[in-house]
């Protein structure tokens, strides 16, 4: 069975610092994963994905995320948190070998403080 | 740039009514999902469409929801009846067909459900 956990809940950070959104997974055989953000009232907007290739996968809007293997897991970072990155962020897990539902985290609420 | 169409946008329905809501994938998408969003939840698949076929329906509660992709193009999902615990966002999204390594899955704007 496939899921994700998302370890915070709510992650606070000031403009101009790192952010980091925590993210493990459980799978049966090797996933595909994703992060996903929504900002209010609006829709999912996919900002990078992992599916097998390199274990760094730089996304959008400066965001990037390590898969480790070792850890399950596949956290999310930025260097330099920016106001417009307030949004709630989700982790998803898809594996192609078991039918290839898409599971969504619980999601992690980022708020930048100016 | 293609898109997930979605409609409508927003719904207010009497407890006991029965409500309807529509999804048109991205053309050649093979793959529907339709999922339920609680404010503050993440998304909760309720049914995934491969073509036509219901591939996972295991979380689609039965008795009062349906779902169907008659021609696997568009799809629509049904409650009947509504009750106040239904009110969510629900939302649809399309993959393209089956493939070794996975695609994105491609969201369209959601339906915002508010059952009264």
């Amino acid at each position: 069975a496939q899921s994700v956990t998302q370890l915070d809940s709510h992650v606070s950070v000031s403009e101009g610092t790192p952010v980091l959104l925590r993210c493990n997974y459980s799978s049966s055989y090797s996933p595909s994963l994703f992060w996903y953000v929504q900002h209010p009232n609006k829709g999912l907007q996919l900002l990078l994905k992992y599916t097998s290739a390199a274990t760094l996968v730089k996304g959008i809007n400066g965001f990037e995320a390590e898969f480790k293997k070792s850890e399950t897991s596949f956290h999310l970072t930025k260097p330099s948190a920016h106001m417009s990155d307030a949004a709630e962020y989700f982790c998803v897990v898809s594996d192609p070998y078991t039918g290839n539902q898409f599971y969504f985290g619980t999601g992690t609420s980022l708020t930048v403080i100016p | 740039e293609a898109e997930v169409a979605q409609s409508p946008r927003y719904k207010i329905t009497e407890k006991s009514q029965a409500v309807a809501f529509w999804c048109d994938p991205i053309s050649g998408h093979a793959t529907l999902y339709w999922y339920r969003q609680i404010l503050g939840q993440g998304p909760e698949l309720l049914v995934q469409f491969q073509d036509e076929s219901v591939v996972d329906d295991s979380q689609l509660p039965k008795d009062r929801f349906s779902a169907e992709r008659l021609k696997g193009v568009d799809s629509t999902l049904k409650i009947q009846p509504a009750e106040l615990g239904d009110s969510a966002m629900y939302l649809c999204a399309s993959r393209p067909a089956w493939v070794l390594l996975s695609t994105e899955a491609f969201f369209g704007q959601g339906t915002r459900l508010t059952v009264v």
